[in-house]
């Protein structure tokens, strides 16, 4: 039961355009969503956050968006540049509990920024 | 500031052996959570420990144990290994484990022949 889901595996973008990754989740009790980006054999770097009670979070050229209805995040990188291409994880945390300490990834999606 | 420290960043051993693996957290933090990332299966979660007290454990053997020192840091144990064990180790640390930023290692590729 895959509660985080990404569903696109890949995206290609143009340098200067926008980039849109996009995340959907199950388990209503997810109450802090994060957006990582990683390289093959190295750790995630943490990029951005959003607490359940915001609907948009900005840094930078990062913004991350929540639909909580929709049970649906998205990041957005404006503008994308070619050092953005990496593999973007989201990732999604409920609040105490059996929960405590634990992140639920999506699968990953392969972010290629051409020049 | 020092981010998360993993140690070591690759290990190669045999079947059957045992391996530790360390991890030192961004200072402050005093959760620490791994996980182990694989290609088919993703990142998973294997277990927190906060103030030397595992407060979370994920779908794994007991093979797999951890234990947290009064200085934040972590290390975790596989016993008997398996080839299936060959895999990216992840620690991550935060304040407090729950509705806060976690900052990942930079992990540890265990290869096991």
């Amino acid at each position: 039961d895959q509660q985080v889901k990404q569903n696109s595996p890949s995206l290609s973008v143009q340098e200067g355009r926008i980039s849109i990754l996009n995340c959907d989740y199950t388990n209503s009790m997810f109450d802090y969503f994060l957006w990582y980006k990683k390289y093959p054999a190295e750790g995630p770097t943490f990029l951005i956050s959003i607490s359940s009670i915001k609907d948009k979070n900005e840094d930078g050229r990062f913004t991350v968006f929540l639909n909580k209805s929709a049970k649906h995040l998205s990041l957005h990188i404006v503008p994308s540049q070619p050092g953005d291409s990496a593999v973007y994880f989201c990732a999604a945390s409920a609040a105490g509990g059996t929960s405590y300490g634990k992140l639920t990834f999506g699968q990953g999606t392969i972010l290629t920024v051409h020049p | 500031k020092a981010g998360v420290t993993q140690t070591p960043r690759y290990l190669i051993k045999t079947r059957g052996q045992q391996v530790t693996l360390s991890c030192s957290p961004i200072s402050g933090h005093r959760s620490v959570s791994w996980y182990q990332q694989t290609p088919g299966q993703g990142l998973q979660f294997l277990f927190e420990y906060f103030s030397e007290t595992q407060r979370n454990k994920g779908n794994f053997p007991g093979r797999f144990s951890g234990r947290q020192f009064s200085n934040s840091r972590s290390e975790m144990n596989v016993s008997t290994l398996e080839l299936g064990d060959s895999a990216l180790y992840l620690c991550a640390s935060s304040y407090v484990g729950v509705g806060t930023e976690a900052f990942f290692g930079q992990g540890t590729r265990l290869t096991v022949v």
